[in-house]
């Protein structure tokens, strides 16, 4: 059974700091992996898609990797502003059109 | 374009009673996805459809889940006889995933959720 980790579980940044968060999966059949910000009482907003064939895709000050065969990837997030406050999750999926396998995510304070 | 809508947003409910979770995907998208956030807990794959089919209902958490998709659009997620402890924060994904085939077309977008409460 896949499982994701995501460490830290939490961080607190000033603003301005470049920062990365790190995502674990166990099983390196995935066939996409994706982040996904959730600020509270909302739902998730995708951030990136990385298909299992990429290594790195980006959008903006956000870079997600793909390391397929060790199972990691890793967000990082370039010169932090208070707005990216949020918690950040890490999903991978076996197929296309499977359900995603998330993990508990990172909540992330960046102080202004 | 408009999002994933979800309704109810809140939904409280006595223990026992049915309730009915509706989802409303982006327009054009086949694929279809239910997850529940429980307090404390990740979120957790229920079931897909692609088109009105779910191929896999091993996720959904008991007999007393059901869900349907009708006209390849809208899903309603169905719990009976509720109990506390399906409290959870109920969201809906949809995507082209089975359709195109291409990037992004794999992407899900969620709508807000509806926030299930079973006293």
């Amino acid at each position: 059974k896949q499982e994701v980790t995501q460490i830290p579980a939490a961080l607190s940044v000033p603003e301005g700091e470049n920062l990365v968060l790190n995502c674990s999966f166990t099983d390196s059949a995935i066939y996409n992996l994706q982040w996904f910000r959730q600020d509270p009482g909302k739902g998730l907003t995708s951030l990136l898609l990385i298909q299992s064939s990429q290594r790195e895709q980006t959008s903006g000050r956000l870079n997600a990797s793909l390391d397929k065969s060790s199972g990691r990837s890793t967000l990082y997030i370039a010169a932090s502003q208070p707005g990216d406050s949020a918690t950040y999750l890490c999903a991978v999926s076996p197929q296309a059109t499977d359900g995603l396998t998330f993990g508990k995510g990172t909540h992330l304070i960046i102080q202004p | 374009g408009a999002g994933v809508s979800q309704s109810p947003s809140n939904k409280v409910t006595e223990k026992g009673k049915d309730v009915e979770l509706r989802c409303d995907p982006i327009s054009g998208h086949t694929a279809l996805y239910w997850y529940r956030q429980s307090l404390g807990q990740g979120l957790e794959f229920l079931i897909y459809f692609q088109g009105n089919s779910a191929p896999d209902k091993s996720g959904l958490p008991s007999d007393r889940f059901s869900a349907e998709r009708t006209g390849g659009s809208v899903s309603t997620l169905t719990i009976q006889r509720t109990q506390q402890e399906d409290s959870a924060v109920y969201l809906c994904a949809s995507s082209q995933a089975g359709t195109s085939g291409l990037t992004p077309g794999d992407t899900q977008y969620f709508g807000p959720g509806t926030r299930l409460t079973v006293l």
